[in-house]
């Protein structure tokens, strides 16, 4: 079975503080995505990644960074968090060029007060 | 600009009732289009549609594609209390490097 990881299931913050989310997977996935997700405005894409060291802005990348220094492993990176922060993380992975089926792993919801 | 609307927004029906959810898109260099279905926790691969007309079938769930309307529908026959989701609608580009582009899903509850 695929799997994907994330390090933290909850996590509380406070405004202006560095915030690393770190997402594992073991399937040699290529792409690997980060997510967030909002009470009704459904998934968006903050970054993606497509091979090691190399990364793609999504939709809202803004305040955001990501690190991909190992091709199981994407991090996502709050350089300096605040209040409207505060959601569901989600990551995902997928094969490149053999099926665009995305494998979400459970989620970090995060707090930043 | 690439869109995808998926109605209704909720949905609340009891057990044994037929649903049918909706997903229209406008994606440019449009290749397939997936459908997710998300509980309480990580959303969870259902379908993936690439040809017009064709049905793809699961136990009680079941979608099409119409790629000249640009529309997909997803039906759940009788209904039980643990279909109860989110259920997410992903058209898929060609050459975006395997990303979706997700609607903002259809929220579903069966009550007993």
């Amino acid at each position: 079975d695929v799997k994907v990881t994330q390090s933290s299931r909850y996590l509380v913050k406070r405004t202006g503080e560095k915030v690393f989310l770190e997402c594992v997977q073991d399937m040699d996935h290529e792409n690997m995505f980060w997510y967030r997700q909002d009470p009704g405005l459904g998934l968006r894409l903050i970054y993606f990644s497509y091979d090691v060291k190399m990364k793609e802005k999504g939709d809202i990348p803004e305040g955001y960074s990501v690190s991909r220094e190992k091709k199981e492993r994407f991090s996502l990176i709050l350089e300096s968090a605040s209040t409207n922060q505060t959601s569901m993380y989600l990551c995902a992975s997928s094969f490149m060029g053999v099926s665009y089926e995305q494998y979400f792993g459970p989620g970090t919801r995060l707090t930043v007060t | 600009e690439d869109k995808v609307v998926q109605s209704p927004l909720s949905l609340v029906v009891h057990e044994g009732d037929t649903v049918t959810l909706n997903c229209s898109y406008e994606v440019t260099n449009f290749r397939s289009l997936l459908w997710y279905k998300q509980e309480k926790k990580a959303p969870t691969f259902l379908f993936m549609l690439t040809s017009s007309g064709i049905e793809k079938k699961s136990g009680r769930l079941s979608s099409i594609l119409d790629k000249k309307e640009l529309f997909s529908i997803l039906n759940i026959t009788a209904t039980q209390t643990g279909d109860s989701a989110v259920y997410l609608c992903a058209p898929y580009r060609g050459s975006t490097l395997g990303r979706l582009y997700f609607g903002r899903g259809t929220q579903l509850t069966v009550w007993p």
